[in-house]
């Protein structure tokens, strides 16, 4: 299994739509996992950590499930502005290495 | 905002030239990296730095050097730049403690090697 591995995409998805990505990992020690959102030809930016089963923030949900080894995002009421290709991040060692690993990506486009 | 800057934010060189790539910060991190970013692959760690004059390296280090003099500055050295150096350079910061792994990136150098 690669270490981080992402739903390729794209993902085309109506407007107002409920859509869900999968990321799965291989390192069973990591404790902690990020999702970030990447506009085209801008930085990554932090968009949600997820330390235990889950969390969750307004529209989107970040889900975790340790014996399957996966994480996922979810976005409800999909709007215009959450285009963009979403990032997975799972840390190498245990809780506080400084080497993380980043999946590729999954692109979502929204479709008015 | 975590006060990140990139100089220069775009540049083309040609093979076999040194190059080198600033970024600055201005909110006294203590940890600094540089990544590039290629399609088909995640954001790699090149070098990353916990603290002036300590560096070390990441995953992808071979042809590249780093050097931080000065808490705010990490510099990236091309040493002499090939094609497969042709990428996008991120520079992020963390910080100790309960978010360490979390990563606040700067704007980005898009580098082309000819």
């Amino acid at each position: 299994r690669k270490e981080v591995e992402q739903d390729p995409g794209p993902f085309n998805v109506p407007e107002g739509a409920t859509v869900a990505f999968n990321c799965t990992y291989s390192n069973s020690a990591s404790q902690s996992f990020f999702w970030y959102r990447q506009d085209c030809r801008k930085e990554p930016k932090l968009l949600m950590s997820v330390y235990s089963s889950g969390n969750e923030d307004g529209r989107f949900t970040a889900q975790l499930n340790r014996a399957s080894q996966y994480i996922s995002l979810l976005i409800r009421d999909s709007k215009l502005s959450d285009s963009a290709t979403y990032l997975c991040v799972v840390p190498r060692g245990n809780f506080g290495n400084e080497k993380l690993t980043f999946g590729t990506g999954t692109r979502l486009t929204i479709i008015p | 905002d975590a006060g990140i800057t990139q100089s220069p934010r775009h540049k083309v060189t040609e093979t076999g030239t040194p190059v080198t790539l600033r970024c600055h910060q201005t909110e006294n991190h203590r940890y600094m990296y540089w990544y590039r970013q290629d399609p088909g692959h995640g954001l790699r760690l090149i070098h990353y730095s916990y603290g002036v004059k300590d560096t070390d390296k990441g995953e992808v280090s071979d042809g590249y050097s780093v050097s931080r003099s000065k808490t705010e500055d990490f510099l990236l050295t091309l040493e002499s730049a090939t094609s497969s150096q042709t990428s996008v350079y991120f520079c992020a910061i963390s910080e100790p403690g309960l978010n360490t792994d979390t990563r606040y990136f700067g704007p980005g150098t898009r580098l082309t090697v000819l």
